[in-house]
């Protein structure tokens, strides 16, 4: 059974800080990986899909990386900002299946 | 597109009655999913259905919980009899025809009293 962590599960930054949130993943065998956040109360939204061909994807100040061989994924945040508080979830689809397995999440909490 | 509808967006209900939770899918998306989110075990899949049909309810919890998917637009979630360890937020989510990217529906947060 797949099993999705994220390390570490809270972290607070100062504003303006890069910071890296950490997801690893126990079965390569993967066919996409997605990061996702949460706001609290409300639903999640997609931030970044990974294929399993490809090592990294980038949206504005994102930027998430992919090491299949050795079961992780990274998510960079540049310049953080407070606006970016929030939950960040990982999760992997396995190639034996089309369900999202899901890390527990990361809480960030970037203070002005 | 409004994206993935879901109702009620709030839900009490004693223990014991009928919860009917509902989904409407982004039009054109061919696998519509239902998972749970509760603190202690995160977020895990329900079932899911492809072209309208259920494909894996693995992670259906037990005979109380069934889904139904009448049409390519339309899913419900049923509790029946609901307890209160059935309390959680409820998410449907759709996927699009390329690289299997879910998107989410803004939940139900159902409480059984």
């Amino acid at each position: 059974k797949q099993e999705v962590t994220q390390i570490p599960a809270a972290l607070s930054v100062p504003e303006g800080e890069n910071l890296v949130l950490n997801c690893s993943f126990t079965d390569s065998a993967i066919y996409n990986l997605q990061w996702f956040r949460q706001d609290p109360g409300k639903g999640l939204t997609s931030l970044l899909l990974i294929q399993s061909s490809q090592r990294e994807q980038t949206s504005g100040r994102l930027n998430a990386s992919l090491d299949k061989s050795s079961g992780r994924s990274t998510l960079y945040i540049a310049a953080s900002q407070p606006g970016d508080s929030a939950t960040y979830l990982c999760a992997v689809t396995s190639n034996s299946g089309y369900a999202l397995n899901f890390g527990k999440g990361t809480s960030l909490l970037v203070t002005p | 597109d409004a994206g993935v509808i879901q109702s009620p967006r709030h839900e009490v209900t004693e223990m014991g009655q009928e919860v009917t939770l509902r989904c409407k899918p982004i039009s054109g998306h061919d696998y519509l999913f239902w998972y749970r989110q509760t603190m202690m075990r995160g977020l895990e899949l329900l079932i899911y259905f492809n072209n309208n049909v259920p494909i894996d309810d693995s992670g259906m919890p037990e005979d109380r919980f069934s889904a139904k998917m009448p049409n390519a637009s339309f899913s419900t979630l049923k509790i029946q009899p609901s307890e209160p360890r059935d309390s959680a937020v409820y998410f449907c989510a759709s996927r699009g025809d390329l690289y299997n990217e879910q998107f989410f529906g803004p939940g139900t947060r159902l409480t059984v009293l």
